[in-house]
C-alpha cells in the first residue's frame, strides 16, 4: 500500500498567486513527520518545511506553508505569491517513529511538477 | 548545506561490471542513507547507516551493498551492474534542526547520474 500519494503530476499557476500541492498519508504510527522538497531541474533536493504529527500549528517557512489536516492525513504544501524560480519537482515524504528503529527512513510521493506562468 | 559530495557525478559503465559510489559528508552526522529515483517512483530507499560498520538494507537493496569503515563515507556498490540499475542516486544525512534542536531533517547530496548499458 503507497504511504505517500501525491495525486496531481502536474500543477500549473500564473506568477504571484498562491497554489496548492496536495499530498495524504497513510500510518498507524502515533509520531511522525512529514516533509516537502523542492527539486528543481538542476536536480539537486533542498529541503522547504517540515511537519510534527504533534504540532498543534501548520508550519509556516516563508511563502511556503503545510496545511496539516491529522484526521483526513492530509499535508499540503501551500506556496504563496509563486515566483518563476518555484517552477520544479515537488515531493512530500514521511517519517514514521516505528518504535525507534526507522532509523529517520523517509518514504516519498511520485511528486508533482509545478509549472509558474509569467 | 549539509556539507555533502557525491563521486563521481556521472558514470556510464556496462552491464556486469562493479561500480562503486561514494558520498562523503563534514559535519560527523551518524545516520546516513542512499536512494535512488527513477521516473513514476519518487525516491526509494535502497541502504542506510545508523553509525561506523552499521548498516541495514531498505526497500530497494537487490543488487547493492554499502559499506561504512569512517564516519565521513558512505560508500554504495552494485556488485554487477544491470540496465535496471541506470538511475539518479542521492546520499542523504539526517541533521538535528528546529528551535530546540529536536527536529530530524534530511539533507541530500548533489546526486549521481549512472547509466548502465
Amino acid at each position: 500500500a503507497q504511504k505517500i500519494t501525491q495525486t496531481q503530476p502536474g500543477m500549473f499557476v500564473q506568477e504571484k498567486e498562491a497554489v496548492t500541492l496536495d499530498c495524504t498519508y497513510d500510518t498507524s504510527d502515533q509520531s511522525y513527520g512529514l516533509f516537502w522538497y523542492k527539486q528543481p531541474s538542476s536536480g539537486e533536493m533542498i529541503f522547504l518545511i517540515y511537519q510534527g504529527s504533534y504540532d498543534e500549528q501548520n508550519a509556516t517557512e516563508g511563502r511556503y506553508s503545510l496545511n496539516f489536516q491529522k484526521a483526513r492525513k492530509s499535508a499540503n504544501l501551500v506556496i504563496s505569491a509563486s515566483q518563476l524560480g518555484d517552477s520544479a519537482m515537488y515531493f512530500c515524504a514521511m517519517r514514521e517513529a516505528a518504535g525507534g528503529t526507522s532509523y529517520g527512513k523517509l518514504t516519498f510521493g511520485q511528486g508533482t511538477i509545478l509549472t509558474v506562468h509569467p | 548545506d549539509a556539507g555533502i559530495t557525491q563521486s563521481p557525478r556521472h558514470k556510464v559503465t556496462e552491464t556486469g561490471t562493479p561500480v562503486t559510489l561514494r558520498c562523503h559528508q563534514t559535519e560527523n552526522h551518524r545516520y546516513m542513507y542512499w536512494y535512488r529515483q527513477d521516473p513514476g517512483h519518487g525516491l526509494r530507499l535502497i541502504h542506510y547507516s545508523y553509525g561506523v560498520k552499521d548498516t541495514d538494507k531498505g526497500e530497494v537493496s537487490d543488487g547493492y551493498s554499502v559499506s561504512r569503515s569512517k564516519t565521513e563515507d558512505f560508500l554504495l556498490t552494485l556488485e554487477s551492474a544491470t540496465s535496471s540499475q541506470t538511475s539518479v542516486y542521492f546520499c542523504a544525512i539526517s541533521k538535528k534542526t528546529g528551535r530546540s534542536g529536536g527536529q530530524e531533517t534530511q539533507y541530500f547530496g548533489p546526486g549521481t547520474r549512472l547509466l548502465v548499458l
